[in-house]
C-alpha cells in the first residue's frame, strides 16, 4: 500500500499570504496525485488532478507541482474562502489520502 | 449537473449488516469507475472500496476486506455497498464518489462527491 504524508498538519495564515502544503508518497507515483479542499460539513472538492492540472472552475491562485514522491499545493494569495482542510490523494493504485492540512486564520 | 445521492445509513449494532445505496444522475454512469470513501467524525478521508465501469475490477481497503462488498447496477445508475460484521470503528460518514475515468487504480482522481450518509455502529 502507498502511504501519503502531508505537512504541515496545520498552518495559520492571513488573507493575502502565500501558503504551501507538501505531500510525500511512500513510493513513486509518477504524476498521479490529486488535491482536495474540504470545508466543515461539506463534501471534498477536487482542486488539482494529475499533480498540476487545475480542475474546471477552480481559481488560478491554486496550483500544484511535483512528480515521483514529492508534491506541493500552493495557494498564491490566500482568500477568506480558502480557510479549509486540504487533502492529497494518490491515484497510482487503489486510492489513499494524506492525513489532511488545516489552513486556519492567523 | 452531476448528482450523487447516498441512502441507507443509520444506527446499527456491532456485528449486524447495512446496505448503502447511491443514486447517480447527470452523467453517463457506465462510463466511469465509482468509489466509496468514508470519514470518521473529526477525522480524515479513508478510501473504502472502488469498482470499475463494468465491475471487472474491484478493490477494498484492508480495513474492510472480507466484510464489505461493492457492486453497481448500470441499468439503474446505482452503486451499492453491502457492509457485514460491522464494528464500532466503521462509524463514519460514507461518501459515494465518481472517478474521472473508467478504471480503479488507473490514475483517476475523484471529481464528484455526494453529501454522504452517516453510519453509526453502537450497541
Amino acid at each position: 500500500d502507498i502511504q501519503m504524508t502531508q505537512s504541515p498538519s496545520s498552518v495559520s495564515a492571513s488573507v493575502g499570504d502565500r501558503v504551501t502544503i507538501t505531500c510525500r508518497a511512500s513510493q513513486g507515483i509518477s504524476s498521479w496525485l490529486a488535491w482536495y479542499q474540504q470545508k466543515p460539513g461539506k463534501a471534498p472538492k477536487l482542486l488539482i488532478y494529475a499533480a498540476s492540472s487545475l480542475q474546471s472552475g477552480v481559481p488560478s491562485r491554486f496550483s500544484g507541482s511535483g512528480s515521483g514522491t514529492d508534491f506541493t499545493l500552493t495557494i498564491s494569495s490566500l482568500q477568506p474562502e480558502d480557510f479549509a482542510t486540504y487533502y492529497c490523494q494518490q491515484a497510482n493504485s487503489f486510492p489513499s489520502f494524506g492525513q489532511g492540512t488545516k489552513v486556519e486564520i492567523k | 449537473e452531476v448528482q450523487l445521492v447516498e441512502s441507507g445509513g443509520g444506527l446499527v449494532q456491532p456485528g449486524r449488516s447495512l446496505r448503502l445505496s447511491c443514486a447517480a444522475s447527470g452523467f453517463t454512469f457506465d462510463d466511469y469507475a465509482m468509489h466509496w470513501v468514508r470519514q470518521a467524525p473529526g477525522k480524515g478521508l479513508e478510501w473504502v472500496s472502488g469498482i470499475s465501469w463494468n465491475s471487472g475490477s474491484i478493490g477494498y481497503a484492508d480495513s474492510v476486506k472480507g466484510r464489505f462488498t461493492i457492486s453497481r447496477d448500470n441499468a439503474k445508475n446505482s452503486l451499492y455497498l453491502q457492509m457485514n460484521s460491522l464494528r464500532a470503528e466503521d462509524t463514519a460518514l460514507y461518501y459515494c464518489a465518481k472517478d474521472m475515468g473508467p478504471g480503479i487504480a488507473v490514475a483517476g482522481a475523484i471529481d464528484y462527491w455526494g453529501q454522504g450518509t452517516l453510519v453509526t455502529v453502537s450497541s
